[in-house]
């Protein structure tokens, strides 16, 4: 039972535009949210979290928002960079860490 | 520098020669754990610990086993290695807070290819 799930295994987009990546999660225990970014060869590193009381967090260019009723959440990128091409995984938990499978993304110059 | 170093970062072995893996961490966390990626699958936690001397069980902990004698150390220990356990495997730690251990530290990983 997959209990982060991120749909999208790909996403290509202009540098310049906003990458939207999405993740849903089925378990209502679950009260923070992460997004980790991976480049290839390295380990994944955080990158932005939100807690479930809130419904966005903002970083720079980054910005997570949560829908807690349709169990939802989303990370914003804006503006994309060539950059910022890599895996990202939405991760959440009540105690530890569950990971979505990942969505890699690609920006293109 | 704050890091977490694993090691080997690559090995090749053969099925059932007891190997372990090392995880070190110098930021004085409280909580570790283990996690490996597989193509489709994501990442997956085998084992987590809270403190020294408290370890428990992730999603897939089959085959494995961990120790945690000292807060910087959290070997990751095979002692029968299958095929099925090639994989890619990271360690990660964080401080202990109600949502600090969330926001974990990886290392490079150590990529497991058992013949």
């Amino acid at each position: 039972d997959q209990q982060v799930k991120q749909n999208s295994p790909s996403l290509s987009v202009q540098e310049g535009r906003i990458s939207i990546l999405n993740c849903d999660y089925t378990n209502s225990m679950f009260d923070y949210f992460l997004w980790y970014k991976k480049y290839p060869a390295e380990g994944p590193t955080f990158l932005i979290s939100i807690s479930s009381i809130k419904d966005k967090n903002e970083d720079g260019r980054f910005t997570v928002f949560l829908n807690k009723s349709a169990k939802h959440l989303s990370l914003h990128i804006v503006p994309s960079q060539p950059g910022d091409s890599a895996v990202y995984f939405c991760a959440s938990g009540s105690y530890q860490l569950t990971f979505g499978k990942g969505t890699k993304l690609s920006v293109i110059p | 520098e704050a890091q977490v170093t694993q090691n080997p970062r690559y090995l090749i072995t053969v099925t059932g020669k007891k190997l372990t893996v090392t995880c070190s961490q110098n930021m004085n966390h409280e909580y570790m754990s283990w996690y490996r990626q597989d193509p489709g699958l994501g990442l997956r936690q085998i084992y987590y610990s809270m403190n020294v001397e408290v370890t428990d069980k992730g999603d897939v902990p089959e085959g494995y086993k961990v120790s945690r004698k000292e807060k910087r150390n959290f070997p990751l220990i095979l002692e029968s290695p299958s095929p099925n356990q090639t994989s890619l495997y990271f360690c990660a730690s964080s401080p202990g807070g109600r949502t600090s251990r969330y926001e974990q530290y990886f290392g490079p990983g150590t990529r497991l290819t058992v013949t």
